[in-house]
């Protein structure tokens, strides 16, 4: 059964506007939450993470929300811009290898 | 810093034919680790190792074998290759998935693996 859940496969956003990619996980255990990005043809690269006793991690334009009791997690990016059309996977960690979600392909339109 | 390197970059191979993915990291990490993306699947782990001499089933690892012999290197080996077998292939590193909370992972660039 898949623990990290990204049921979005692909988003479309206007350029300036508000990316939300959201992510479930079912395993309560989970403690650390990541987000990575990839580009075609290039390995995924680190984006941000939130660790379980925080709910908001900011860096920049990308902000990580952590929901708990919802077993939830979304990656808002304000404001998007063309070069963030990617790939975005989320990951869960706990002492064991990361878990990661399937992936959700954001198009920001200029 | 060359960081994590994967080769080849492409390989095209035949039902049954055998071939090692090399990958090599310069960061002293002590976790190694192979996934599969495909298509719709994600990331998939194949097999991981913690440390020189040391390795582990990931979710997928049918096909492959694995071994660390060094700090550095972690190659895999695919016996008999099978168009199932046809994927991305991705290594990462990371300084300890022990250290605790934090600890991320570093990707190369990819293996694209085509089997006829």
């Amino acid at each position: 059964d898949q623990q990290v859940k990204q049921n979005s496969p692909s988003l479309s956003v206007q350029e300036g506007r508000i990316s939300i990619l959201n992510c479930d996980y079912t395993n309560s255990m989970f403690d650390y939450f990541l987000w990575y990005k990839k580009y075609p043809a290039e390995g995924p690269t680190f984006l941000i993470s939130i660790s379980s006793i925080k709910d908001k991690n900011e860096d920049g334009r990308f902000t990580v929300f952590l929901n708990k009791s919802a077993k939830h997690l979304s990656l808002h990016i304000v404001p998007s811009q063309p070069g963030d059309s990617a790939v975005y996977f989320c990951a869960a960690w706990y002492n064991t290898p990361l878990v990661f979600g399937k992936g959700t392909r954001l198009s920001v339109i200029a | 810093n060359a960081g994590v390197t994967q080769t080849p970059k492409f390989q095209v191979l035949k039902t049954g034919q055998s071939m090692t993915l090399q990958c090599a990291q310069d960061m002293n990490h002590e976790y190694m680790s192979w996934y599969r993306q495909d298509p719709g699947m994600g990331l998939r782990l194949i097999h991981y190792s913690v440390g020189a001499g040391i390795t582990d089933q990931g979710e997928v690892p049918n096909g492959y074998n694995v071994s660390r012999s060094t700090t550095e290197d972690f190659p895999l080996r695919l016996l008999s290759a099978a168009p199932s077998q046809t994927s991305v292939y991705f290594c990462a590193s990371s300084y300890s998935y022990r250290k605790g909370p934090g600890e991320k992972l570093f990707f190369g660039s990819g293996t694209q693996l085509s089997v006829l």
